[in-house]
């Protein structure tokens, strides 16, 4: 089956440690993304991409970072440089161009020890 | 600034009364219109889109929603709600050449039998 998966579905952070949340899609898109979702403020997005080796920040990017070295794959990594990161992670992906129908993995919960 | 707004932050509505959901947006250029559900602990799933053409666009779970350019909504409805609808939706608009989706801050919809 085609579709967006991310692991691991739970994720302990310790302080002042960096964490990577994995997202894979083999729906053969070109574009993903990265939002956050804390309650009560909807979705944010951190960063995107719409081809392999470029991507952008979003509206929240500070103490993320990510890569985009297959197009299959996409992964967020929390620094230490962010601050509050106890949320809920989802990655979606979409065709390229816009507008397009984004798709949304099972999403990541960061909670932090 | 493209934004989106959903002014009810809970509804409350008996198995098989109707439902409507709000949503207004925020945006300069033609509006890309999405309405996502999300159950608990989940990832998002599309119910139904507006690119153009028919104002009144229908979606999967007996959903429908209608665009009104002149007020800026695009509104959620059911003539009747299932027991099984009760989650969060979301409404958001598509914006920019990256696709970059802007999400409100959901309803979450409780269903009493």
């Amino acid at each position: 089956d085609g579709g967006i998966t991310q692991s691991p579905k739970y994720l302990f952070r310790k302080e002042g440690q960096n964490v990577t949340l994995s997202c894979e899609q083999n729906l053969n898109h070109d574009a993903m993304y990265w939002y956050r979702q804390d309650p009560g403020q909807g979705l944010r997005l951190i960063y995107y991409s719409q081809i392999v080796n470029d991507f952008q920040k979003g509206d929240i990017a500070e103490g993320y970072s990510v890569s985009r070295e297959k197009k299959e794959s996409f992964p967020l990594t929390v620094t230490s440089a962010q601050k509050n990161p106890t949320a809920f992670y989802l990655c979606a992906s979409s065709v390229s161009g816009a507008p397009k129908t984004q798709y949304f993995g099972p999403g990541t919960r960061l909670l932090v020890l | 600034a493209q934004s989106v707004t959903q002014p009810d932050i809970h509804i409350t509505v008996s198995e098989g009364a109707s439902l409507e959901l709000r949503c207004n947006y925020s945006y300069g250029a033609t509006p890309y219109l999405f309405w996502y559900v999300q159950s608990p602990g989940q990832g998002l799933q599309l119910l139904l889109k507006y690119f153009s053409g028919d104002t009144l666009v229908q979606g999967i779970k007996g959903f429908e929603a209608e665009f009104k350019r002149s007020q800026s909504s695009f509104n959620l409805r059911k003539p009747s709600v299932h027991w099984s609808d009760a989650a969060e939706y979301f409404c958001a608009v598509g914006a920019g050449t990256g696709n970059q989706f802007y999400f409100g801050t959901g309803t979450s919809l409780t269903v009493i039998p």
